[in-house]
């Protein structure tokens, strides 16, 4: 499959820091990529979609101004989440969408960053 | 009504037994189907995905897709072990919606 990094994996900071993560397709160029948060022992929650050279469709609930999202690249996506609280932290999971030769599509996940704020 | 739902789980089956999966889907427009495996603290892995109605097999997986009854399941044959494990349906409309995922123990 595909290759989807995502760095830092893991990030510490004190509350009212700002954290960057990076999201790379490292074998495809992706047009879209998807930013997805995950609580302890619940399923995955998209927070928006990222569009190459467009602004990113956030969906409902989620803080434009607070998960600032850029996808100023092919092979780039990133989240930054501002003014971080502790109520912020958990798994922050980025993919990359990749039509197959068979008229669908697939998603392929990064290995995903666990973020604590303190 | 839940956009996606799974059997809740947890499942423990004994090693080399089979596995089943269950899931339903509420928006019947649907097109694209996965099935996800998430070990403890990492990222989904995708294991398969199935378009059209039917069964699918790719080794020890099968899945299987009924539209009309917006249903879709995930059976594991000869289940071992290291198969224990979070499995996650996701289903395709616009966007990739989860269900809460299904915890697979097989016990040795």
């Amino acid at each position: 499959g595909a290759v989807v990094s995502q760095h830092p994996s893991r990030v510490i900071c004190k509350s009212g820091t700002s954290v960057k993560i990076e999201c790379r397709s490292l074998d495809f160029q992706a047009t879209t990529m998807f930013w997805y948060r995950q609580f302890p022992k619940k399923s995955l929650m998209l927070m928006a979609t990222s569009n190459e050279g467009s602004k990113a469709t956030y969906e409902q609930g989620v803080e434009k101004d607070k998960f600032l999202i850029n996808h100023a690249s092919l092979t780039l996506s990133t989240l930054t989440v501002t003014s971080a609280h502790p109520e912020d932290s958990s798994f922050y999971i980025c993919s990359a969408y990749r039509p197959t030769g068979q008229g669908g599509d697939e998603q392929f996940f990064g290995p995903g960053t666990r973020l604590t704020v303190l | 009504q839940k956009e996606v739902e799974q059997n809740s789980g947890p499942l423990s089956v004994p090693e080399g037994a089979i596995a089943s999966l269950n899931c339903t889907y509420s928006d019947r427009g649907s097109q694209s189907f996965f099935w996800y495996r998430q070990y403890s603290g990492k990222s989904p892995e995708l294991i398969m995905f199935i378009y059209s109605n039917g069964d699918k097999e790719d080794g020890r997986f099968t899945a299987q897709l009924n539209k009309a009854s917006q249903y879709v399941s995930l059976l594991i044959r000869d289940s071992q072990p290291s198969d224990s494990a979070t499995y996650l349906c996701a289903v395709r409309y616009y966007k990739l919606s989860f269900g809460a995922g299904t915890t697979v123990t097989v016990r040795a």
